[in-house]
This record gives structure tokens, C-alpha cells and sequence, in this order.
């Protein structure tokens, strides 16, 4: 069964710095994973989705995810952190009917 | 397109008061269609999912049951709440073909008191 891993739980940036937020996986097949970003007292909102096509990946707000088999890893970058991007990220993939969901990264952005 | 509704956004209940969460779906047939709980500062709970109309599968024994009583419709309910029944409850749909992403409701903050 795939699982994901986010490493870090809390990541702290200044605006205008990139950010990272590191996600790896465990599966024994190409998996699709996604990325989502949840704002306090809000529902969850996809970011952008893997779906074995190209590995470098584009969202929304300016976000990009890099899928690299090799280390089995799905980060998600951002050049340039903006105030409204503190939040809570979730590294999310399939598991046959269910999903199975990092732990969360929360995100603090200082100005 | 395809929206997810879901009511109300925040409700205070008190212990041993039944509840009542409904969810819908639009723009879409067939769905899976998932119950989560998120307590505070965690991550997210599979409570229940379903895959067709009256198919409830039940993740975590408690006092919540969930029923599907249309293709769009997915209610979580409990006879009598508890302290710790409270949190945010999100709901979300996912097609049913292989691999695809969920998209989730704006979620429902309850507090029993």
C-alpha cells in the first residue's frame, strides 16, 4: 500500500524567500499524488495534482511540485513566499478507494 | 462543473443532542463520497466512505454513523454527541476512476458543550 511522508511538520520563511516543503512517498507503482493547501476553518484545496505525465508540475498561486522517481520524492517549491500562503500543506496520494494523507506541514509566514 | 456542498459551516450543540451533517454533490455521478474529522492541530481522520448509494464503510468504531440515501447525498449523523465528537468535519467526493484527486467541501466546525 502506498504511504506518504512530509518531513517537516512546521516550516517558518520571510516574504519574498522561496519556500520547500518536502514530501516523499512509499509505493510500489507510479502513483498519482497531489498536493492541497487548507487556510484555517477552511476545506482542503487542491494545489496541483502527479499523474505520471510530465514531473514537474504547475499549480495555482505559483506553486510547482517536482516528482522524482529516483528518491521518491514530491516536493512542492515556491520562489517567492507571499503573507496569504501561511496555511496548513498537505501531501496527499491514493490508496484503491480511500486516500492516504501526510501529516501536514503549517507553514508561518514572517514579513 | 463540479461543486460540493456542505452545511452548516458551524454548529454548537450540546452533549447527548443528536446530529445532523448532509453534504451534496453536483456536476457529477457515481462519486465516492468521504466523511473526515480533523481535531485540533492534527491531521485528518477517515470517519467513513462510501461507493454507492447505501454502501457505508465505517473506518473508525465510534458514536457517528453515516448514510447515503442518494447518489449525491452523504449524511454523517449521532443520536446523542459527545465532548469529544467535537472538531471540523470536511466532506469529499473523488470520481471513481483509478488514481484521482478528492475535492472537499468548506468543512463544519462543531462544538458540543
Amino acid at each position: 500500500a502506498q504511504s506518504v511522508t512530509q518531513l517537516d511538520s512546521h516550516v517558518s520563511v520571510s516574504e519574498g524567500t522561496p519556500v520547500l516543503l518536502r514530501c516523499n512517498y512509499s509505493s510500489s507503482y507510479s502513483p498519482s499524488l497531489f498536493w492541497y493547501v487548507q487556510h484555517p476553518n477552511k476545506g482542503l484545496q487542491l494545489l496541483l495534482k502527479y499523474t505520471s505525465a510530465a514531473t514537474l508540475v504547475k499549480g495555482i498561486n505559483g506553486f510547482e511540485a517536482e516528482f522524482k522517481k529516483s528518491e521518491t520524492s514530491f516536493h512542492l517549491t515556491k520562489p517567492s513566499a507571499h503573507m496569504s500562503d501561511a496555511a496548513e500543506y498537505f501531501c496527499v496520494g491514493p490508496a484503491g478507494n480511500k486516500l492516504t494523507f501526510g501529516g501536514g506541514t503549517r507553514v508561518l509566514v514572517k514579513p | 462543473s463540479q461543486t460540493i456542498h456542505q452545511w452548516p459551516a458551524t454548529l454548537v450543540q450540546p452533549v447527548g443532542s443528536p446530529l445532523s451533517l448532509e453534504c451534496t454533490v453536483e456536476g457529477t455521478s457515481n462519486p465516492n463520497l468521504y466523511w473526515y474529522r480533523q481535531a485540533a492541530g492534527r491531521g485528518l481522520q477517515l470517519l467513513f466512505y462510501s461507493v454507492g448509494i447505501g454502501q457505508i464503510s465505517s473506518e473508525v468504531p465510534q458514536n457517528l454513523s453515516a448514510s447515503r440515501p442518494q447518489d449525491r447525498q452523504f449524511i454523517l449523523s449521532s443520536k446523542k454527541l459527545l465532548l469529544s465528537d467535537s472538531g471540523f468535519y470536511l466532506c469529499a467526493w473523488r470520481s471513481m476512476a483509478w488514481n484521482t484527486e478528492a475535492f472537499f467541501g468548506q468543512g463544519t466546525r462543531l462544538t458540543v458543550v
